[in-house]
């Protein structure tokens, strides 16, 4: 699987966008760009997914580049609860289907 | 997505002994399921993949017969820490494949070996 680079922590004010970047610069054609994260002490969430079109769902949208190197996710109103780990993974929809956690970025959003 | 439990939630127990920990997949036929593990303040790492009627298939550096791996049913796979010692304390979680793919996870296991 690729490797993914992620800042290792933001901030965010309640109640305004937060913007997640993660760089994959060497992301095949056949790879796709999966989002999860982890609040504290708990088993991590599943939040989306795709491979070159932007993706939207109840909780969040995916930003892909048109080369695929980078993704952007937002949350675009961030609570207080979106406080969290938040983990950009790389890889092919085929076998074993794990999933390989880099270090991720800690979100802190702010009151 | 599927709804992921595990049991028990949190687990302390004397060195030497052995510790059970069960993942259930309550609303999802699993024929595979994940075992990761995560020592504080570090990411999740897999440690083995739990196949239904099989054996697991087990990541390197992860002693088989330390950390047993059963695979009876589509909707539970248990993880038995053996003979665990202070550096096996750990939080343990399971995952379970869905239909794209993405994976939904148990809520942990933290065990605690004194």
């Amino acid at each position: 699987d690729a490797k993914t680079t992620q800042p290792p922590s933001m901030d965010c004010a309640e109640g305004r966008a937060a913007n997640l970047p993660c760089n994959h610069s060497t992301i095949s054609g056949n790879e796709y760009v999966y989002w999860y994260r982890q609040i504290h002490s708990q088993g991590p969430q599943y939040i989306i997914h795709g491979l070159k079109n932007n993706e939207t769902n109840e909780m969040a949208s995916l930003i892909i580049t048109e080369d695929r190197k980078s993704s952007t996710l937002i949350l675009p109103h961030a609570t207080l609860r979106d406080t969290a780990v938040y983990y950009c993974i790389v890889r092919v929809q085929t076998g074993a289907n794990n999933l390989f956690f880099g270090t991720g970025t800690r979100l802190t959003v702010i009151p | 997505g599927a709804v992921v439990s595990q049991h028990p939630s949190r687990v302390i127990c004397k060195s030497g002994t052995s510790v059970k920990i069960e993942c259930r997949s309550l609303d999802f036929q699993a024929t595979t399921m994940f075992w990761y593990r995560q020592f504080p303040k570090k990411s999740l790492m897999l440690m083995a993949t739990s196949n239904e009627g099989s054996k697991a298939t087990y990541e390197q550096g992860v002693e088989k017969d330390k950390f047993l791996i059963n695979h009876a049913s589509l909707t539970l796979s248990t993880l038995t820490v053996t003979s665990a010692h202070p550096e096996d304390s750990s939080f343990y979680i399971c995952s379970v494949s869905g239909s794209s793919y993405e994976q939904y996870f148990g809520p942990g296991t933290r065990l605690t070996v004194t």
